[in-house]
């Protein structure tokens, strides 16, 4: 099945600092997301990205479909920004599923 | 438009006993997802229906497990005579499109002892 690499694993940033996450995605894809996971476990989408760039806020992402990548920019971290950010991915052909990588750690330091 | 839910947000229970989950998906969602996340991993899927029907289990959803969707709105997930290795947060997401964003829930913390 299709596989997802997230990097860093761990990201550690003061309050202000800019950070940019990715996500390695092995097949092609027809659906990627991009999620928050808040310290209780809740699972926030962020962005729905198959393809091209949206931002939202403080928060862009781009999707590079026919590299097989995807990029999260944070802009401006707050603390409130920390947690685990999650790619998840669904491969063309396969079936309806997410499939998601093992995340990024962020933490934001005031 | 009230979000998924699910209920109960926590449950501990003994080794061996039978627990059932509750998933309410957002209305006019026809699709609906049961997922398993482990400590320091990403969710993984386990089994997901449209309407009434289930289309697709995981290998990791072994007998002991059961989901149920029957009248294509809310969702249940029942593990009989559990394990410790089934302490897991169970989290439920639905959507409207075959392919299109998915929505997930708050959660089941699940605690076995």
């Amino acid at each position: 099945g299709i596989q997802v690499e997230q990097s860093p694993p761990d990201l550690i940033l003061q309050e202000g600092a800019n950070s940019t996450l990715r996500c390695n995605f092995s097949d092609s894809v027809n659906n990627l997301q991009w999620f928050h996971q808040n310290p209780w476990g809740q699972l926030i989408n962020l962005f729905y990205i198959p393809s091209g760039t949206k931002q939202n806020g403080r928060l862009s992402a781009t999707t590079v479909a026919t590299e097989r990548y995807s990029l999260l920019y944070i802009s401006s971290s707050q603390t409130t920004d920390s947690g685990v950010y999650f790619c998840a991915v669904e491969s063309q052909g396969g079936s309806e599923k997410l499939v998601f990588g093992k995340g990024t750690k962020l933490t934001v330091n005031p | 438009d009230t979000g998924v839910s699910q209920d109960p947000r926590h449950k501990i229970t003994k080794r061996g006993q039978n627990v059932t989950f509750r998933c309410d998906p957002i209305s006019e969602h026809n699709r609906l997802y049961w997922y398993r996340q482990t400590l320091g991993q990403g969710p993984e899927f386990l089994t997901y229906f449209q309407n009434e029907a289930q289309l697709e289990k995981s290998r990791l959803l072994s007998d002991r497990f059961s989901a149920e969707r029957p009248k294509g709105s809310f969702s249940t997930l029942e593990i009989q005579r559990t394990e410790q290795g089934d302490s897991a947060m169970y989290l439920c997401a639905s959507s409207l499109e075959v392919v299109g964003r998915k929505f997930f829930g708050p959660g089941t913390r699940l605690t076995v002892l």
